[in-house]
């Protein structure tokens, strides 16, 4: 079936460095590659996404790559801040439109 | 607009009790789906639908039952709750116009202890 591998599972990196979370998917069919942050005890939230039809996509201090022969993407967060800890994961749009999600990286980001 | 919504916001169960945890949403949105949340294992597809009357299995959907008989309403039932099933429902709608899936929306999440 569908699957999506997501690595690190766990990164510190000191404020100001820059962090990137990568994932793989096995669905070639797949399209829409949306990225979401969750803080502790709350719902996901979109932060940034991307379609098959662009490479990268950049917003601010976050962006996103995408390798559609390598079925690979990852999320590039710059400058980091204590304000990014939290949980991110990686999705992938499968066949029929059901989004299956990675396992998530929990980013610390140390003052 | 109140977005997604998910009632009951925490539920104790026993071991064999049967619930529904349910969900709606206010932006007329064809897809919406049922994921468990448990601590490192992501987001897991349950079931989902694509618009009223059509439903399919996710990634673990043993356990669980769906309908959708309406637009707004997607609610999912343990018929026969196991301690297993102890984790966060997170329910979440999109547009899929033209059968692309548009930016997922979640809701709050229910919280389930099954003893």
């Amino acid at each position: 079936g569908e699957n999506v591998e997501q690595h690190p599972s766990t990164l510190s990196v000191q404020e100001g460095d820059s962090a990137v979370i990568k994932c793989t998917y096995s669905d070639s069919a797949s399209n829409y590659f949306p990225w979401y942050k969750q803080e502790l005890g709350k719902r996901p939230q979109l932060i940034i996404d991307i379609r098959s039809n662009v490479g990268e996509k950049k917003d601010q201090r976050i962006a996103v790559t995408l390798n559609k022969t390598a079925k690979h993407f990852s999320l590039h967060i710059t400058e980091t801040q204590p304000e990014d800890s939290a949980v991110y994961f990686c999705a992938a749009k499968a066949f029929g439109g059901k989004l299956i999600f990675g396992q998530g990286t929990e980013l610390s980001v140390k003052p | 607009n109140a977005g997604v919504t998910q009632t009951p916001k925490f539920q104790v169960l026993k071991t064999g009790q049967s619930m529904t945890l349910q969900c709606a949403q206010d932006m007329n949105h064809e897809y919406m789906s049922w994921y468990r949340q448990d601590p490192g294992m992501g987001l897991r597809l349950i079931h989902y639908s694509v618009g009223a009357g059509i439903t399919d299995q996710g990634e673990v959907p043993n356990g669980y039952n769906v309908s959708r008989s309406t637009t707004e309403d997607f609610p999912l039932r343990l018929l026969s709750a196991a301690p297993s099933q102890t984790s966060v429902y997170f329910c979440a709608s999109s547009y899929s116009g033209g059968g692309v899936v548009e930016t997922q929306y979640f809701g709050p999440g229910t919280r389930l202890l099954v003893l």
